[in-house]
C-alpha cells in the first residue's frame, strides 16, 4: 500500500528564511505525489504535483519540490518565506483517484 | 473561477441524530470524494463516487454512512446515527477524471461537532 510520512508536525521559520517541509513516501510503483496547502478557514489547495515528467516540480507561490527516488522523498521548499505562507501543508500520494495524505505540517512564519 | 462549495460550514448535532453534509462539485467534474479530518489527525479518505455509484470506500465508511447525488448538482454525505467520534472536519472534493495525476479540487469543509 502507498503512504506518505511528513517529518515535523510544526515548522517555524523567520520571514525571508528558507522553507523546507519534509515528505517521504512508500510505494512499490512509481508514485504520483502532491503537495496541498490549507490556509486558515479555507479548503485544501493544490501547490504542485509530481507525475514523473520532471523530478523538480515548480508550483504556485514560489514553492517547488524535488522527487528523489533514491531517498524516497518529495520535500517542499521555498527560498524565502513570506508571512502569507503561514498555513498547514499536506503531502499526498495518489494510488488511483483517491488521495492518501500525510499528517500535515503547520508552517509558522515569524516576522 | 469554479470552486467546490460545501454547506453548512459548521454543524452541531446531538449524538444519535442524522446529519446530511452537502457539497456542490465543479460542474464538469465526474468524480466526487469525501474526506474527513479528525482534529489533530491526518486527512482520511472516506469514499469516491462516479457514475452514480460508489467506486471505492475506506474501512471508515461503514453502514452508518451513505452518499448520494440526488439532483445532478449536489453531492451529499449522510451519517445516519452520529457518534461522538464522528466529530471532524469533512471535506468534499471533485476531479475531472479518476486518473492518478488529476488534480482534486477541495471545498472549504464542514466542521461537524457531535455532542
Amino acid at each position: 500500500a502507498q503512504s506518505v510520512t511528513q517529518l515535523g508536525s510544526h515548522v517555524s521559520v523567520s520571514e525571508g528564511a528558507l522553507v523546507l517541509l519534509r515528505c517521504n513516501y512508500s510505494s512499490s510503483v512509481p508514485p504520483y505525489l502532491f503537495w496541498y496547502v490549507q490556509y486558515p478557514n479555507q479548503g485544501l489547495q493544490l501547490l504542485l504535483k509530481y507525475t514523473s515528467a520532471a523530478t523538480l516540480v515548480k508550483g504556485i507561490n514560489g514553492f517547488e519540490a524535488e522527487f528523489k527516488k533514491s531517498e524516497t522523498s518529495f520535500h517542499l521548499t521555498k527560498p524565502s518565506a513570506h508571512m502569507s505562507d503561514a498555513a498547514e501543508y499536506f503531502c499526498a500520494v495518489s494510488p488511483g483517484g483517491k488521495l492518501i495524505f500525510g499528517q500535515g505540517t503547520t508552517l509558522q512564519v515569524k516576522p | 473561477e469554479p470552486e467546490v462549495t460545501q454547506t453548512p460550514s459548521h454543524q452541531v448535532t446531538q449524538m444519535g441524530q442524522e446529519v446530511i453534509l452537502r457539497c456542490v462539485p465543479i460542474s464538469n467534474h465526474l468524480y466526487f470524494y469525501w474526506y474527513r479530518q479528525i482534529l489533530g489527525q491526518k486527512v482520511e479518505f472516506l469514499v469516491s463516487f462516479y457514475n452514480n455509484e460508489i467506486s471505492e470506500k475506506s474501512e471508515i465508511f461503514d453502514d452508518q454512512f451513505s452518499v448520494e447525488r440526488p439532483d445532478g448538482s449536489n453531492f451529499t454525505l449522510k451519517i445516519r446515527s452520529t457518534k461522538l467520534e464522528d466529530s471532524a472536519m469533512y471535506f468534499c472534493a471533485s476531479s475531472r477524471t479518476g486518473n492518478t495525476n488529476t488534480e482534486a479540487f477541495f471545498g472549504q469543509g464542514t466542521r461537524l461537532t457531535v455532542v
